[in-house]
């Protein structure tokens, strides 16, 4: 089945870098694009960027795009995102998913991993 | 940016009965040349991720129950749950997927009476 599973948590010192992986299953995944969408504790859902499946090509959501960093490697069908200068206020549950629409950048999101917790604390 | 505002922010219905959720955006997510609403609607149950329901505004993901359904055109939709079942205690978001940056609502907690 189609599905997208994620690294485990991680607790970072503020300034640290992250990186979260997301590794894809049961579709080509050079046919979709893969998404990042965090939600801090309690709240709602927020766009962070896209890359492509199928160039690598990326678009960031301009208040991440100097701290994050989207690659996506085909030959092991994985996604990652790489976050840097973390704060107290990044910690969050980070979540990949797959565009539904495939090609498409803008899009609604069919398939979810199923979160990385991130903490950042002194 | 396209604000997405939800109403109202909780919910509490009894069981077999309707919950109706409500959500307006800042600017039209009407798409004129194909006529599609670029709109959808998630679950969230507690401790698991989103769960996609509705796009384009009306048209049901597969495996999803026909007691959810999406309405709505330009910049005010509803999503309504029939027949409220003990499973559909959640957080449900709406989504608009017409600019970027991709946008949701803050979402409305429905809870069983």
């Amino acid at each position: 089945q189609v599905q997208l599973v994620q690294s485990g948590p991680e607790v970072k010192k503020p300034g640290a870098s992250v990186k979260v992986s997301c590794k894809a299953s049961g579709y080509n995944f050079g046919d979709y694009g893969i998404y990042w969408v965090r939600q801090a504790p309690g709240q709602g859902l927020e766009w962070m960027g896209w890359i492509s499946g199928y160039n690598g090509n990326t678009k960031y959501e301009e208040k991440f795009q100097d701290r994050v960093i989207l690659t996506r490697d085909r030959s092991t069908t994985s996604a990652y995102m790489e976050f840097g200068g973390l704060r107290s206020d990044d910690t969050a549950v980070y979540f990949c998913a797959r565009g539904k629409n495939m090609a498409e950048l803008r899009n609604t999101f069919d398939v979810w991993g199923q979160g990385t917790q991130v903490t950042v604390s002194s | 940016d396209i604000v997405m505002t939800q109403s109202p922010e909780s919910l509490v219905v009894s069981l077999g009965e309707r919950a109706t959720i409500h959500c307006k955006s800042s600017q039209s997510v009407l798409y004129n040349s194909n006529n599609k609403n670029y709109l959808s609607w998630y679950q969230q149950k507690r401790g698991q991720p989103p769960r996609l329901l509705i796009y384009w505004a009306s048209t049901r993901e597969s495996g999803v129950p026909d007691r959810f359904s999406g309405s709505g055109s330009g910049t005010d939709f509803t999503l309504t749950i029939s027949n409220l079942q003990a499973e559909d205690v959640a957080v449900y978001y709406c989504q608009q997927y017409f600019n970027l940056p991709l946008t949701f609502g803050g979402g409305t907690k429905v809870e069983i009476k």
